[in-house]
């Protein structure tokens, strides 16, 4: 297994367009986060899941975010109307065991909207 | 709230000049506190786990420091390769997410 993969790596959109991300986990691991990273800041959580129940979202989360995890193997995160404020990028990562912070974390697609 | 605060937000120090950065943590029952290492354009990378105050855990030239409100990441001698971000986080026990700090940047300089 070579990590959490990520894709696609770059996405240039216009703004009102809608965009799909989509994270591949290490295979064993039940849980799966979708954070999101500005210039100079930390990765502020969006979502997560364990296996396919989406167990937590962010109160900053707008309804035009939206995330899923089928059958609790991959993951997508779908952004609706594309904003400016949304340009980032966007990491995922898995855990095999949530209380012990290892996460691992794919290396990200990053958002541009024009 | 639950809260990191990481300090400085930039440092630069010579090679072999050993120091210290600094994670203030406000959280509502510490599950744990976890620190990271980033490099330009990748995801984090998982450093070390603590739990509660007074445990220390090292790896290599760093090594990680819990208090009840903070925790330092010493760096020992460092090299031209431990430059990078370096992100602490902290778990909730009431929560599932880990909350990030805004990283210390450091550059090691030759």
């Amino acid at each position: 297994d070579t990590g959490v993969s990520q894709d696609p790596r770059h996405k240039i959109t216009k703004r009102g367009q809608n965009v799909t991300f989509r994270c591949d986990p290490i295979s064993e691991h039940n849980r799966l986060y979708w954070y999101r990273q500005t210039l100079g800041q930390g990765p502020e959580f969006l979502t997560y899941f364990q296996n396919e129940a989406q167990l937590e979202k962010s109160r900053l989360l707008s309804d035009r975010f939206s995330a899923e995890r089928p059958k609790g193997s991959f993951s997508t995160l779908e952004i609706q109307r594309t904003e400016q404020g949304d340009s980032a990028m966007y990491l995922c990562a898995s855990s095999l065991y949530w209380d012990t912070g290892e996460l691992f974390f794919g290396e990200g697609s990053r958002l541009t909207v024009l | 709230e639950d809260q990191v605060t990481q300090s400085p937000e930039a440092l630069r120090l010579q090679e072999g000049e050993s120091s210290s950065l600094n994670c203030s943590y406000t959280v509502s029952g510490l599950r744990g506190l976890f620190w990271y290492r980033q490099d330009p354009g990748k995801g984090p990378e998982f450093l070390f786990t603590l739990y509660s105050a007074g445990e220390e855990k090292e790896k290599e030239r760093l090594k990680a420091t819990l208090t009840k409100k903070e925790s330092f990441l010493h760096i020992t001698a460092p090299k031209p390769e431990d430059s990078a971000t370096y992100l602490c986080a902290v778990q909730a026990r009431s929560g599932n997410q880990f909350y990030f700090g805004t990283g210390t940047s450091l550059t090691v300089i030759p």
